[in-house]
């Protein structure tokens, strides 16, 4: 596509319930990064993929949290057992190698809201 | 470890006033330096970038220099206009590693 894509672009949920959360990068791109971004900071690192590996899952925040990538294209984030201090913006994010500090280029976001 | 830390906003200021929104680093080795913008409704995307010390990058009349000395990449605009109002975001990166160390941006109004 011509841009990073994300869905949903708004969910709300209730505690307690499983979401996912999908990331379609630019075609290409073999670097994709989720980031989390709570209302009035900064952007939180949570993992990077090279193509379909992830070297570092260590930004997660607890093991509620998991990300996969397939056919080094989509993404899915998923949080399971969702708590309210899980409401955030998602952000998502790829760049055409990764290693090479290129520009990252961003969705617009996945609003999670936990109620 | 390293970090970004940016002035805290929001910034108001009127139309066609001169921007500075101050950035400073701490890295190990030389990392290169950005600036992205988010606009109202849209995703973050690169406003310009800097690789090495004393390099200046610029775009759309912003300009931020690579200052090693005193480890800044301090964003400015001789004269802004309603139409920069957004979220700016100072980040770092360092080659050969894939993480990009993002600042808690600033929100900067212009008004008429």
């Amino acid at each position: 596509g011509a841009g990073v894509s994300q869905s949903p672009s708004n969910k709300v949920t209730e505690k307690g319930k499983d979401v996912e959360l999908r990331c379609d990068p630019i075609s290409g791109h073999t670097a994709l990064y989720w980031y989390r971004q709570r209302l009035g900071q900064g952007l939180e690192f949570l993992i990077y993929f090279q193509g379909n590996s992830a070297p570092d899952k260590s930004g997660l925040p607890s093991d509620r949290f998991s990300a996969e990538r397939t056919g080094e294209s989509v993404s899915t984030l998923t949080i399971q057992r969702t708590q309210q201090e899980d409401s955030a913006v998602y952000l998502c994010a790829s760049s055409l190698r990764g290693f090479d500090t290129g520009e990252l280029f961003f969705g617009e976001g996945s609003r999670l809201t936990v109620l | 470890g390293n970090s970004v830390t940016q002035m805290e906003g929001p910034v108001t200021l009127s139309e066609e006033a001169f921007l500075t929104i101050n950035c400073t680093y701490t890295a190990t080795g030389y990392p290169s330096l950005f600036w992205y913008v988010q606009y109202p409704g849209e995703g973050l995307q690169l406003l310009l970038k800097a690789t090495k010390a004393d390099d200046k990058g610029s775009n759309k009349g912003f300009e931020a220099t690579y200052r090693k000395e005193t480890t800044s990449f301090h964003l400015e605009k001789g004269s802004v206009q309603v139409s920069d109002s957004a979220v700016y975001f100072c980040a770092l990166s360092r080659a050969g590693t894939y993480k990009y160390i993002f600042g808690t941006g600033t929100r900067l109004k212009v008004l008429a």
